[in-house]
């Protein structure tokens, strides 16, 4: 059964703290991973990632796949209050139209 | 670029009544989605268009959901009749193309109670 697992469910922390979220995955014919950030309305996207090794990186934020052990991880850096929100790791598999499979997120909470 | 737009917000009905939510994809977007997100889960995929074709419906209920796209650009999702486990946010999201190639884009959503 196709899963996507991330860790941890939820997490506070100071502003300035930096934070690593995680998600592992388990995905016949796997296509891309990619991030999402939801505050009170639409998931907006952050980062997509398809290959091993290659960071993406935008301000704050950056995130990593491996392959071979199956997993990504999301790092924010100098966090901020606006950072606050729950943030979906999804799974593609299989052909450019294939489904994509979301995690249950991590709650992250940014105190002043 | 305007986004994905989704109406009504908010919709509360009672058990067994019937409930319409409208979507409206970003123009281009071939790959329209409906997704169910239950409070403190992640978004579970109801069905997949390409254009006005069914890719992917192997998770709506049929016997109360039903979803047509047609002219291949606007879509509705019909609930009837509805339960109260389909309390949820029903999202609606488009990508240029499939999830191997480009992101999909969310609407904000139409939060449904079911009493």
């Amino acid at each position: 059964e196709d899963k996507v697992v991330q860790s941890p469910l939820s997490l506070v922390v100071h502003e300035g703290d930096t934070v690593t979220l995680n998600c592992s995955y388990e995905v016949t014919n796997f296509r891309s991973l990619l991030w999402y950030k939801q505050e009170k309305k639409a998931p907006t996207f952050l980062f997509m990632l398809t290959s091993s090794g290659i960071e993406k990186k935008s301000g704050r934020l950056s995130s990593i796949l491996d392959k071979k052990e199956l997993f990504s991880i999301l790092n924010i850096t100098a966090t901020q209050t606006g950072d606050s929100a729950v943030y979906l790791c999804a799974v593609g598999r299989g052909s450019t139209l294939g489904r994509l499979y979301f995690g249950r997120g991590t709650q992250l909470t940014v105190w002043p | 670029e305007a986004g994905v737009a989704q109406s009504p917000r908010y919709k509360i009905i009672e058990k067994r009544q019937s409930v319409a939510f409208w979507c409206n994809p970003i123009s281009g977007h071939a790959t329209l989605y409906w997704y169910q997100q239950i409070l403190g889960q992640g978004p579970k995929l109801l069905i997949q268009f390409q254009n006005n074709g069914v890719v992917d419906d192997s998770q709506l209920p049929k016997d109360r959901f039903s979803a047509e796209r047609l002219k291949g650009v606007d879509s509705t999702l019909k609930i009837q009749p509805a339960k109260l486990e389909d309390s949820a946010v029903y999202l609606c999201a488009s990508s240029l193309q499939g999830v191997g190639v480009s992101p999909l884009h969310f609407g904000n959503g139409t939060r449904l109670t079911v009493t």
